[in-house]
């Protein structure tokens, strides 16, 4: 499984669009890139996922350029909610359309996003 | 979304004894996994639960110390064996429902003393 490597941490500020990017050199050809929200005393939250190009959602964008050896996750105009640690993912994606990830998943250190008033 | 429901939520337990944790879903799911977080520390899996069977364990974690039963499709456990206070973490239970993403419980949040 490819590994992944994020920034520890970053800072922001509520309003601005925030961006993190994660690494996956080796990445394979049948690998999703996947990422969840975790807040504290809660289970990670499945954020957006892609192979390549660009996804969009309700939520977040994700950008894939096309050797895929990395992805930015977007987030536009950021509120204090969003306060959060974010893991970037990368695995086989499974069955389904809305991001079915069969298959054990294997988490880096992930990016502790603050958001200031 | 599958509805997820760990018990208990969080207990503190004496070194040497055994807690079992019980993970209930609403909804017929296709896998279902265990995970450990480790305080300050990101998600670890621990094995993948099957029905009906033994489970698959990852590298690192035993049978032995992580008993996991499955019996049916919306149902497992993880039982935490002759607990250390190494053992205090997040406990979590994800499942996989086909067409959806993978999904995760809020956890157990287990201290030893």
């Amino acid at each position: 499984l490819a590994k992944t490597t994020q920034p520890i941490s970053m800072d922001s500020y509520e309003g601005q669009e925030v961006n993190i990017t994660c690494s996956h050199n080796n990445i394979a050809t049948n690998d999703y890139i996947t990422w969840y929200q975790q807040f504290p005393s809660q289970g990670p939250r499945f954020i957006i996922q892609g192979y390549k190009t660009k996804v969009t959602n309700e939520v977040a964008s994700l950008f894939i350029p096309a050797d895929r050896k990395s992805s930015t996750l977007s987030l536009p105009r950021v509120s204090l909610s969003d306060t959060a640690v974010y893991y970037c993912l990368v695995g086989v994606k499974g069955g389904g359309d809305r991001g079915s990830t069969l298959g054990r998943l294997y988490f880096g250190r992930g990016t502790q996003l603050t958001v200031w008033p | 979304s599958a509805v997820i429901s760990q018990k208990p939520s969080r207990d503190i337990c004496q070194r040497g004894t055994s807690l079992t944790i019980q993970c209930q879903v609403d909804s017929q799911v296709t896998m279902m996994f265990w995970y450990r977080q480790q305080p300050g520390q990101s998600l670890t899996l621990i094995a993948t639960a099957n029905q009906g069977s033994e489970a698959t364990y990852e590298s690192g974690f035993v049978i032995d110390k992580f008993p996991i039963s499955r019996p049916n499709l919306t149902f497992s456990t993880l039982t935490v064996s002759n607990m250390s206070p190494e053992d205090s973490s997040i406990y979590l239970c994800s499942v996989v429902v086909l067409g959806q993403p993978q999904h995760f419980g809020d956890g157990t949040r287990l201290s030893i003393l």
